[in-house]
């Protein structure tokens, strides 16, 4: 019954690995987030889709590619990883843009 | 100026006490603004989101909006130490309602 899930929870990698991070939401929504939390606690948006368009897309390494299925369904992928990408990535969903709820979080350690 | 600024806090209140939250956003354009609790190692959870001047009250939470001065506000009343957590401010920013820009929150700790 878990509204918006991620996976995996824990990432740690090495420098310059490729890796993708996915997320689920059963609540019907049309709009699907991903937030980047750094180590100082601030949440700042990455990319947005609704309805599986790309909306919003922040200025961010091309590096990492988002990428919806359906409405349900937003992964994130990221090549060639660097020490700064360390960082907690949040996953969240909205119906239009209203208020969102958040997924648990996977926290990325890259080595 | 930034977008979303907070009293950065560490803000310490006693138990039972009003616990005092604020927040002032550039964007006049801006209509809807929420209020999201961030407990450590937790994802945010919404807890309070406005849209009209004034006041709004949920529980023990009253959120205030003045547009005029580009100041909202989140009190806590009877503050328990469960209130201990990172308070985080929203605004749609950017021209885009889909897109909400969040201040740096305001970590509080209610002290038994």
């Amino acid at each position: 019954d878990t509204a918006v899930s991620q996976t995996p929870k824990y990432l740690v990698t090495q420098m310059g690995n490729d890796k993708s991070i996915k997320c689920e939401q059963n609540l019907g929504h049309d709009t699907m987030y991903w937030y980047k939390q750094d180590s100082k606690k601030f949440l700042k948006i990455m990319f947005s889709y609704n309805n599986k368009e790309l909306i919003i897309n922040e200025t961010v390494p091309n590096r990492f590619s988002p990428k919806s299925p359906d409405k349900a369904h937003l992964n994130l992928h990221i090549n060639s990883l660097e020490l700064g990408d360390s960082a907690v990535y949040f996953c969240a969903s909205a119906y239009s843009y209203n208020e969102q709820f958040f997924g648990p979080g996977t926290r990325l350690t890259v080595l | 100026q930034k977008e979303v600024e907070q009293n950065s806090g560490p803000l310490s209140v006693p138990e039972g006490a009003i616990a005092s939250l604020n927040c002032t956003y550039s964007d006049r354009g801006s209509q809807s603004f929420f209020w999201y609790r961030q407990y450590s190692g937790k994802s945010p959870e919404l807890i309070m989101f406005i849209y009209s001047n004034g006041d709004k009250e949920d529980g023990r939470f009253t959120a205030q909006l003045n547009k005029a001065s580009q100041y909202v506000s989140l009190l806590i009343r009877d503050s328990q130490p469960s209130d201990s957590a990172t308070y985080l401010c929203a605004v749609p920013s950017g021209g885009s309602n889909y897109k909400l820009t969040f201040g740096k929150g305001t970590l509080l700790t209610v002290n038994p």
